[in-house]
């Protein structure tokens, strides 16, 4: 399997709920981001970690919890989410942080919370 | 910092019609720009993107973009719409490969093609 996978592709969560998405990446890249994106709003950045490092969380609540066990793997662990926490989560991974090559995106999650 | 500025966040096209998005950037240094598509529900796809040498670079989908430096622009074409043209169409750009750079995207383009 190549390219950047997420799982799941839809999530619906009650508040009160802990779950986790799940990214991997069969590239070879050593960065790996996750983007919120909602409707009618640009893309935002969330977090970017290189060589599973955290190297940016751009001021993103705690509920959102982000970890990164090897450069392949990408979690996204969320818990007493809020309904406008409602998006589609994308994944996108690259070769590292200087962004020349730009990013491969996977699918995303489509997440709902009730 | 770099920054992309996309104007008119829908755009509505006749098929067979020309296809045409604006993409303006902002970066302090040499940029690598770069065009994404994103269906419904779906990832955003790499369509093209310029590092250097030929200003205009041919993508999929028979999309092409121009790189104009004095113009700052990358606007992105091509001949004629096709009703699988319809999605959201974003515009990056990035520091050259020099450094940390995030991509910066523009707001996005939401394409519909009237058959």
């Amino acid at each position: 399997e190549t390219g950047v996978t997420q799982t799941p592709r839809h999530l619906v969560m009650g508040m009160t709920n802990k779950k986790s998405l799940k990214c991997e990446q069969h590239l070879g890249h050593n960065a790996m981001y996750w983007y919120k994106q909602s409707a009618k709003k640009p893309l935002e950045l969330m977090f970017v970690y290189s060589l599973e490092e955290r190297v940016e969380n751009n001021s993103v609540p705690s509920r959102f919890s982000p970890e990164c066990p090897n450069s392949s793997h990408l979690f996204l662990h969320l818990h007493t989410l809020q309904p406008e926490d409602s998006a589609l989560y994308l994944c996108a991974s690259s070769q590292d942080l200087r962004g020349g090559g730009g990013y491969t995106f996977g699918s995303g999650t489509r997440l709902t919370v009730v | 910092a770099q920054s992309v500025t996309q104007l008119g966040s829908h755009v509505s096209v006749s098929e067979g019609a020309l296809v045409l998005l604006r993409c303006n950037y902002s970066s302090s240094v040499p940029p690598y720009l770069f065009w994404y598509v994103q269906y419904p529900n779906q990832g955003l796809q790499l369509l093209l993107k310029y590092t250097t040498g030929a200003t205009l670079v041919k993508g999929i989908n028979g999309f092409e973009a121009e790189f104009k430096k004095s113009e700052t622009s990358f606007h992105l074409t091509k001949p004629s719409a096709h009703m699988s043209d319809a999605a959201e169409y974003f515009c990056a750009v990035s520091g050259g490969g020099k450094g940390n750079n995030r991509l910066a995207f523009g707001k996005g383009n939401q394409v519909v093609v009237i058959p």
